[in-house]
């Protein structure tokens, strides 16, 4: 099925700057979603964005996607300790029946 | 406040034993979801449902069952024949299954063979 996949697989950062994940994706979809999970919780969703949108904000959250690149990515500006967890993106099947999530981003975020 | 809740957050289950992990919300969503999360990896969907009494296998569906005989629950049976049930299972719920709506997930239940 498809999946997205996430890249890079993990990323070490000090507090105050930002991070940036990407999304790739191998179908058509119509639309994308972020989600984060902290170690040993389910997963937040966080931002949604459709497939005929470019860009999308929410608070320090910045996504973009490109479909004819079949890519997204994840921007969190002035990181904070508490943003260390795993971000997913996740994308809807050509059935729209359900989420298909890639391995996710492993984000730490150091004092 | 409205959520959804998984029990039990660790289970236990010896070899050749059925174990069934609850799911249970009270948003009023009408589609559920269970999907299987191993160390390192993302998730897999191992089942969904977009109504009562209705459900459908996902890309990981031997081994396990479910049912749904109320909207608000959707229970998840490990069989004995899933021959590698120790992961993190996780329950998800949205307003529908069009996939335009973000999920709501549980906080997970753990099971570990021994």
């Amino acid at each position: 099925s498809q999946q997205g996949e996430e890249d890079p697989q993990a990323l070490s950062i000090q507090e105050g700057e930002n991070a940036t994940m990407n999304c790739s994706y191998k179908t058509s979809i119509n639309n994308l979603q972020w989600y984060r999970q902290n170690s040993g919780r389910g997963l937040v969703h966080l931002i949604l964005i459709r497939s005929n949108e470019r860009e999308k904000h929410s608070g320090r959250l910045r996504v973009t996607l490109d479909t004819s690149k079949k890519s997204s990515s994840l921007l969190i500006t002035a990181s904070r300790a508490a943003d260390t967890a795993s971000y997913f993106c996740a994308t809807d099947s050509n059935s729209g029946y359900a989420l298909n999530f890639g391995k996710g981003t492993s984000l730490l975020v150091t004092p | 406040d409205g959520g959804i809740t998984q029990s039990p957050k660790y289970l236990f289950r010896k070899e050749g034993q059925n174990v069934t992990l609850s799911c249970e919300q009270n948003l009023n969503h009408d589609a559920m979801y269970w999907y299987r999360q191993d160390p390192g990896q993302g998730l897999r969907l191992i089942y969904y449902s977009q109504i009562v009494n209705d459900f459908q296998k996902g890309d990981i569906a031997e081994g396990y069952s479910v049912s749904r005989e109320k909207k608000e629950s959707f229970p998840l049976t490990v069989t004995s024949a899933q021959k590698n049930p120790t992961a993190f299972y996780l329950c998800a719920s949205s307003i529908r299954t069009d996939t335009y709506y973000g999920y709501t997930f549980g906080s997970g239940t753990r099971l570990t063979v021994v």
